[in-house]
């Protein structure tokens, strides 16, 4: 079975642009988390939904930054605009209240992103 | 508030030695514990967990027993190998919340 997926890998942008991450979770999973990873801060929640809807968006750190989930297999992470700070690796994360354990979460390789 | 606390790293070790790795946990309640580990350039993985006081967690010859006590859950492998070069992240959830709440990690590097 495919896991998470994330596109893009890595990202370079310039500051001031915009930044939109994709991620794929699992199949018949409905829990979806992003992360968001710096040396710095270390692993942050940013936020998470359950059957597409936002539950907890307290980690976002402000108005740049959105995030959507149209429907249970796809979800966006916007930057607009984006800043150097912003720098770091982005993970999504699946799992379900269904699935033989719902402690696990599973987590996509990740986007690097740069913003120069 | 909840939080997680691990020893600070980078930790490296020779081939074969013997590893621990400190994780402490402040949280309301009864929490879950979990090891995560990050291999280079992947996500995390779930390596082991414990769901209640005195469980032990194993996996791939890695333990940690859920301690209530001392509110710790310190990761150990009686010998370890190149391949186990990798960040481990300590972890917990709340009963009956969905989100984890995660250490700072700590970078493991094994010599030959």
């Amino acid at each position: 079975d495919a896991g998470v997926i994330q596109s893009p890998r890595h990202e370079v942008t310039e500051m001031g642009q915009e930044v939109t991450l994709r991620c794929k979770p699992i199949s018949g999973h409905d829990y979806l988390f992003w992360y968001r990873q710096t040396m710095m801060r270390g692993l942050e929640l940013l936020i998470y939904f359950n059957n597409n809807v936002p539950i907890d968006d307290s980690g976002m750190p402000e108005d740049r930054f959105s995030a959507k989930m149209p429907n249970a297999s796809f979800s966006t992470l916007k930057i607009q605009p984006s800043e150097p700070r912003d720098s770091a690796v982005y993970f999504c994360a699946s799992t379900s209240r269904t699935s033989g354990s719902i402690d696990e979460q599973f987590f996509g390789p990740g986007t690097r992103l740069t913003v120069l | 508030g909840n939080s997680v606390t691990q020893m600070e790293g980078p930790v490296t070790l020779s081939e074969e030695a013997f590893l621990t790795i400190n994780c402490t946990y402040t949280a309301t309640g009864y929490p879950s514990l979990f090891w995560y580990v990050q291999y280079p350039g992947e996500g995390l993985q779930l390596l082991l967990k414990a769901t209640k006081a005195d469980d032990k967690g194993s996996n791939k010859g890695f333990e940690a027993t859920y301690r209530k006590e001392t509110t710790s859950f310190h990761l150990e492998k009686g010998s370890v190998q190149v391949s186990d070069s990798a960040v481990y992240f300590c972890a917990l959830r709340i009963q009956g919340a969905q989100k984890l709440v995660f250490g700072q990690g700590t970078r493991l590097t094994i010599n030959p």
